[in-house]
């Protein structure tokens, strides 16, 4: 069965430094793949979409790679604040077919 | 400015008691969809509807009913037959795919 896995539940980083997220999967072939953010009692805010074809896609501090080989995704936070603290949740689609891990927990402190 | 409203924020259930969760967006968006959210656990999908009049099962169904009579309005309800239904509840919706979904702020539900 499909299966995403995001690194861990909750990370925990120093302000200032680059947060690195991971979003692995088995048994899926996505051709697209998408971040979001969720903040607590919210629903999540869309950040970034990479597809297949594409290998990096960066937006002010946040940059996403996706390696299709490796069955993997990062998605970085540079010159990470505490306002970054949140939950980041991976999902990746193919057609109208969208599935979501269950997230990880960023701290970062000042 | 465009958006999904849900409604009510929190919402509580009775035992054996059908409850319908409010969705409406103003995006103009075709797609419309309904995740359930648990501790732990990625959103799952319950239902998902790609046009007015039409809906599809998702991967959860199971003790859930939708509607789709109007392109703004998806509404959600939880029937007596979900064992379990204490959980958040999110709406989103979509334009032509792939894009992101916009989401809504979500209803939590609570059997009492």
């Amino acid at each position: 069965s499909q299966k995403i896995e995001q690194n861990s539940e909750a990370l925990n980083i120093q302000e200032g430094k680059t947060a690195t997220l991971t979003c692995n999967y088995t048994n899926y072939s996505p051709a697209y793949l998408q971040w979001y953010r969720q903040d607590p009692g919210r629903g999540p805010v869309f950040l970034l979409l990479i597809r297949e074809n594409e290998k990096e896609k960066r937006k002010e501090r946040l940059k996403v790679t996706f390696d299709t080989t490796l069955k993997q995704s990062l998605f970085h936070i540079t010159a990470s604040q505490p306002a970054d603290s949140a939950t980041y949740l991976c999902a990746l689609g193919r057609n109208n077919d969208m599935r979501f891990g269950a997230g990880t927990r960023l701290t970062v402190k000042p | 400015d465009g958006g999904i409203t849900q409604s009510p924020k929190y919402l509580f259930r009775k035992e054996g008691q059908n409850v319908t969760l409010s969705c409406e967006q103003n995006l103009n968006h075709d797609a419309m969809y309904w995740y359930r959210q648990d501790p732990g656990q990625g959103l799952r999908l319950i239902y998902y509807s790609q046009i007015v009049n039409d809906f599809q099962k998702g991967d959860i169904a199971e003790g859930y009913s939708v509607s789709r009579e109007k392109k703004e309005s998806f509404p959600l309800t939880v029937t007596s037959a979900q064992k379990n239904p204490t959980a958040f509840y999110l709406c989103a919706s979509s334009g032509t795919t792939p894009m992101g979904y916009t989401f809504g702020s979500g209803t939590r539900l609570t059997v009492v």
